[in-house]
Parts: structure tokens; sequence; C-alpha cells
């Protein structure tokens, strides 16, 4: 149980496109999912928080309007990387909780490769 | 503010047993965790340990806390190649976040 899947799995895009990527629960309903952006050899960087039916709390220097988060049901959550440019390139992950709270064991995604020509 | 600091490589060979070391500074930790991540991959949940246990073992992994000086380790007993990834401690506090370590690379010799 507890499986979390992302698609696609990798992304290929011209800069000045924009890019989504979608993460569903596949087998528990997920009141919280969370971005993470991975750079190479280094640990995750939380991007956002989303619950289903609010808004995403977005980090400190994380831009909302270039990464569009929606939650929109219990098992998807969709990021959208908005004119994407080079520096985007990078490995996303989302991972869900499935319940509310603290105790929660966040379950993760296999990630997307990201890749802005 | 919370951090969570890790040894970044650790090699050792096939059979050996492998001790990964992690520190973290929130005192209000609640529960701390191990993730795997094998190359391209998400991470995956190994275990995890609350703040209030000393010790969990589960196969071949076993998990010591030391809370006084906010220690976590994971040993792997018999270390096998397939064993090879990174292993990232995390740690969730009183906040909804949970912190994440660097990651520890480890690398299994035959």
């Amino acid at each position: 149980g507890a499986v979390v899947s992302q698609h696609p799995s990798w992304v290929i895009c011209k800069s000045g496109t924009s890019v989504k990527i979608e993460c569903r629960s596949l087998d528990f309903q997920a009141t919280t999912m969370f971005w993470y952006r991975q750079f190479p050899k280094q640990s995750l960087m939380l991007m956002a928080t989303s619950n289903e039916g609010s808004k995403a709390t977005y980090e400190q220097g994380v831009e909302k309007d270039k990464f569009l988060i929606n939650h929109a049901s219990l098992t998807l959550s969709t990021l959208t990387v908005t004119s994407a440019h080079p520096e985007d390139s990078s490995f996303y992950i989302c991972s869900a909780t499935p319940g509310e709270g603290n105790t929660d064991t966040q379950y993760f995604g296999p990630g997307t490769r990201l890749t802005v020509l | 503010g919370e951090d969570v600091e890790q040894s970044l490589f650790l090699s050792v060979r096939e059979g050996d047993s492998s001790v990964i070391n992690c520190t973290y500074t929130d005192s209000s930790s609640t529960y701390l965790y191990w993730y795997k991540q094998e190359p391209g991959a998400g991470l995956q949940l190994l275990t995890y340990i609350f703040s209030n246990m000393d010790m969990k073992q589960d196969q071949r992994l076993t998990v010591l806390l030391n809370k006084k000086d906010k220690h976590l380790s994971l040993r792997i007993a018999d270390t096998q190649t397939g064993d090879s990834a990174i292993y990232f401690c995390a740690e969730k506090g009183g906040g909804f976040k949970t912190i994440f370590g660097a990651g520890t690379r480890l690398f299994v010799k035959a």
C-alpha cells in the first residue's frame, strides 16, 4: 500500500514552454501533498505544501506564479512549471501523506526529471 | 533553525555491516526517518522511529536513537551490492515539515 505515482517520469521541453507534472496517490487519499526539487547530489528542497481544495503554501524563495500547484482532489496534485528555462531543469519529486497532522509519514513518488533546452 | 546533518560518503565491502550516522537539531522531533534513493528514482521509506524509542530493528536494519545527543544511526547488516544507494535521514518536529539531511552515498564493493 501507500503507492504514489508521478507522470511523466521524464520530460524534455523547449525554453519558454510550460510543463505539467502529475502526482497521484494510488491506494490512499492524500490530504496533503508536498513538492520537492532535487539538484544533482543534493538533498530535497521543499517547494510547497498543498492541501486538497485550498491554495498551496510555498516556501520562501519559490515563485508561486512560476510553479503553479493545484490539488484538485484527494488523489491528485499537479505542478506546472510555467515558461520553463534551463535553470528549471531538475528532478521534481512529490510526496503524499494519508491524513492530517504531524504524525503521518510521507510516501514519495518516483520523481520526474525535467530538462529544459 | 532545524537542521539535519549526515556524512556524505560511506564505502563498505559486501557482507560487512554499514553504519550511517545522522545528527539533528530539533529537540521537539517526534518522528525520525530513513529513506533510500536509488539512481533516478524517488525516495523509498526504509524505516522510522518514534522519538520515545531507543532502538528499532527490522530484518537487516537497526535504527539507534540517542535523543540526548540528537544522534540517529542506521545499521545495515550483511550489506549487499543492492544496498548501494543514497540514504537520507529526516526528522519531523513540531511543524508540518519534514527536514531532510543531504544524504549519505553508500558504496558497496563486491
